[in-house]
């Protein structure tokens, strides 16, 4: 079946750095979707990605589209320590008989004060 | 509006016993999924269902069974549990009759399940 390869897997990082880490397929996807997880909680939703090359950001928050629609990175500037839990990507295509929304294995964001 | 809710939070089970894992949701969305959370492995999705009286399998079926007589409920239950059940389960809501209309699903806080 589809997968997703999402990298890095773990990050330790000093607060106010910046963090980067994306998300790759070998299918097409028409829609990127990145989820965060705090710890104990369920996934949330942070950003929706619908448009090849499409760029948007939320707050300290930016996240791609690939041109290729393959892809999908996003990025956090000046992390603080409640930036810390667990990343998802997520391709996903609308239809057929589940819709089709894949999630990558996730990045685990650990923050240092 | 409390959302999707989960019950219960924790629960610790015995091989060879069945239980089931409630969810419930008030958004009248008709998408409604359940997901399983290991280590490593991210979230695979167990069953869905995109309405009422319709439920279908997802990647890791084996040993779950579902039922979606309301919009509201989807219930998970655990036909004779084993140790590799072990997991964190999550269930999920979204708009759309066929999927989740744009991708977003809505989680509840989880269910975490230990079989011995």
């Amino acid at each position: 079946g589809q997968q997703l390869n999402q990298s890095p897997q773990s990050m330790f990082i000093q607060e106010g750095e910046d963090v980067s880490m994306n998300c790759t397929s070998s299918s097409i996807f028409n829609t990127w979707l990145w989820y965060k997880q705090d710890p104990g909680e369920g996934p949330v939703l942070l950003i929706a990605l619908y448009k090849a090359g499409e760029l948007t950001s939320n707050g300290r928050l930016t996240a791609q589209f690939g041109i290729t629609r393959k892809d999908s990175f996003l990025n956090i500037s000046a992390s603080i320590p409640s930036d810390v839990g667990i990343y998802f990507c997520a391709g996903y295509n609308y239809g057929g008989s589940q819709g089709n929304l894949i999630f990558g294995k996730g990045t685990k964001l650990s923050v240092k004060p | 509006n409390a959302g999707v809710t989960q019950t219960p939070k924790f629960q610790v089970l015995k091989t060879g016993q069945s239980m089931t894992l409630q969810c419930a949701q008030d958004m009248n969305h008709e998408y409604m999924s359940w997901y399983r959370q290991d280590p490593g492995m991210g979230l695979r999705l167990i069953h869905y269902s995109v309405g009422a009286g319709i439920t279908d399998q997802g990647e890791v079926p084996n040993g779950y069974n579902v039922s979606r007589s309301t919009t509201e409920d989807f219930p998970l239950r655990l036909l004779s549990a084993a140790p590799s059940q072990t997991s964190v389960y999550f269930c999920a809501s979204s708009y759309g009759s066929r999927g989740p209309n744009t991708g977003e699903l809505f989680f509840g806080e989880g269910s975490r399940l230990t079989v011995l």
